[in-house]
């Protein structure tokens, strides 16, 4: 099945630590996205990468960092310079079809992070 | 940034009713909007895209933008307690930037 898989669906951290979460999509999409959402609050967009080893700083990108070396992977590193980094970690892509870039966005089920 | 706004809610419809969903955009110049449905503790799933001025129907679900007034609705016709979640409208962020921005979402709340 066409998708995206991120992992670990649940991580706990103690301050202090990087952590880094993953994003693998088979779905043959050039753009890919992180956001963060916490608690009654929309998604706010950490970082995005519309091709291989080029990526963007998106609204909230202090504290994280992201390498796009494969079209497949986009992984993000939460830093120990991110002072409030327990939340909802969501990674998308984009077909680049319908909308350009401001098409529809494909989610995967996400990571919640929780700093001890 | 161009904003999306949404009121969170809750909104409490009957079952077998219409639920009303309201968002609002301040770029004039977007074109292309969208639903999604948020489960608790789950990640956003696309349920509807529009992409012109009118009304888009899919099933239960009925999509409409006026891009006059800058404002985007979502139907669902004959409520089911399955609806229940929060609805997350998104929209270009303006500026010819990338990806979209979300509002905050509304909670709606099907009583059986």
């Amino acid at each position: 099945d066409g998708g995206i898989t991120q992992s670990p669906k649940y991580l706990f951290r103690k301050e202090g630590q990087n952590v880094t979460l993953s994003c693998e999509q088979n779905l043959n999409h050039d753009a890919m996205y992180w956001y963060r959402q916490d608690p009654g609050q929309g998604l706010r967009l950490i970082y995005y990468s519309q091709i291989v080893n080029d990526f963007q700083k998106g609204d909230i990108a202090e504290g994280y960092s992201v390498s796009r070396e494969k079209k497949e992977s986009f992984p993000l590193t939460v830093t120990s310079a991110q002072k409030n980094p327990t939340a909802f970690y969501l990674c998308a892509s984009r077909t680049g079809l319908a909308g350009g870039l401001n098409g529809e966005l494909f989610f995967g089920e996400g990571s919640r992070l929780t700093v001890l | 940034q161009k904003e999306v706004e949404q009121n969170s809610g809750p909104l409490s419809v009957p079952e077998g009713a219409i639920a009303s969903l309201n968002c609002t955009y301040s770029d004039r110049g977007s074109q292309s909007f969208f639903w999604y449905r948020q489960y608790s503790g789950k990640s956003p799933e696309l349920i509807m895209s529009i992409y012109s001025n009118g009304d888009k129907e899919d099933g239960r679900f009925t999509a409409q933008l006026n891009k006059a007034s800058q404002y985007v609705s979502l139907l669902i016709r004959d409520s089911q307690p399955s609806d229940s979640a929060t609805y997350l409208c998104a929209g270009p962020p303006g500026g010819g930037a990338d990806g979209l921005t979300f509002g905050k979402g509304t909670h709606l709340i099907i009583q059986p």
